[in-house]
């Protein structure tokens, strides 16, 4: 069965450190992927999407990066992290055009 | 910008139907209208989705208008676990594409 794993799970960090969120999907060959960022108390945002390797669309200009590497691999990077990049973070795939399935979600604190 | 337009929020009392609207007033003759909710620091969880006809599953029913601009969603027997925030969408099926939520509907289930 196709199943969408997201990770870390929680993370604090300092302001300007980096960062590096991983979405990988199993099950499944060529989805579509989408990183969404949902601040505290509001709604979900597209971050970024992609169709296939190395293939990023970006929605919003911002202090972030997204980067597909592997067929079903989605990374969501920052060289240097804002205290308004604190939110919730959730890695999201399509299966086969219809449903959309998210992952567990991360939630980032930027202290 | 999303293409649906949801009321911030309802109220329904526990064990009584929660109709929830959403107007899509600019919907193409090839886009599915789609439900998700989110549980608090959840990832969004699929409810159901239709094209034109009333369509209903194990969790809800789904209620599009003939000239599909506007549709609604119900929960024929709203528990306390329902409270969440409901996000309806419209997007074609099938076609790589971004996906954007709105603001959805905060639904609170009173005891």
């Amino acid at each position: 069965s196709q199943t969408i794993h997201q990770w870390p799970a929680t993370l604090v960090q300092p302001v300007g450190s980096p960062l590096s969120l991983e979405c990988t999907v199993e099950g499944t060959s060529n989805p579509n992927l989408y990183w969404y960022r949902q601040a505290a108390g509001r709604g979900l945002q597209l971050l970024f999407y992609s169709v296939g390797i190395g293939q990023i669309s970006s929605e919003v200009p911002q202090n972030l990066s997204a980067s597909r590497p592997q067929d079903r691999q989605f990374i969501l990077s920052s060289k240097k992290l804002l205290l308004s990049d604190s939110g919730f973070y959730l890695c999201a795939w399509i299966d086969g055009g219809n449903t959309i399935y998210f992952g567990e979600g991360s939630w980032l604190t930027v202290v | 910008d999303a293409k649906t337009t949801q009321p911030p929020s309802m109220d329904c009392a526990e064990g009584r139907a929660a109709n929830l609207p959403c107007n899509h007033s600019t919907i193409s003759g090839n886009e599915y209208v789609y439900w998700y909710r989110q549980i608090h620091s959840q990832g969004p969880q699929y409810i159901i989705h239709g094209l034109k006809n009333n369509e209903t599953n194990e969790m809800a029913s789904l209620i599009i208008t003939e000239d599909r601009k506007s549709s609604t969603l119900i929960l024929p027997h709203a528990t306390l676990r329902d409270t969440a925030v409901y996000y309806c969408i419209v997007r074609v099926a099938g076609r790589d594409d971004k996906i954007i939520f709105g603001k959805g509907t905060r639904l609170h289930i009173l005891p």
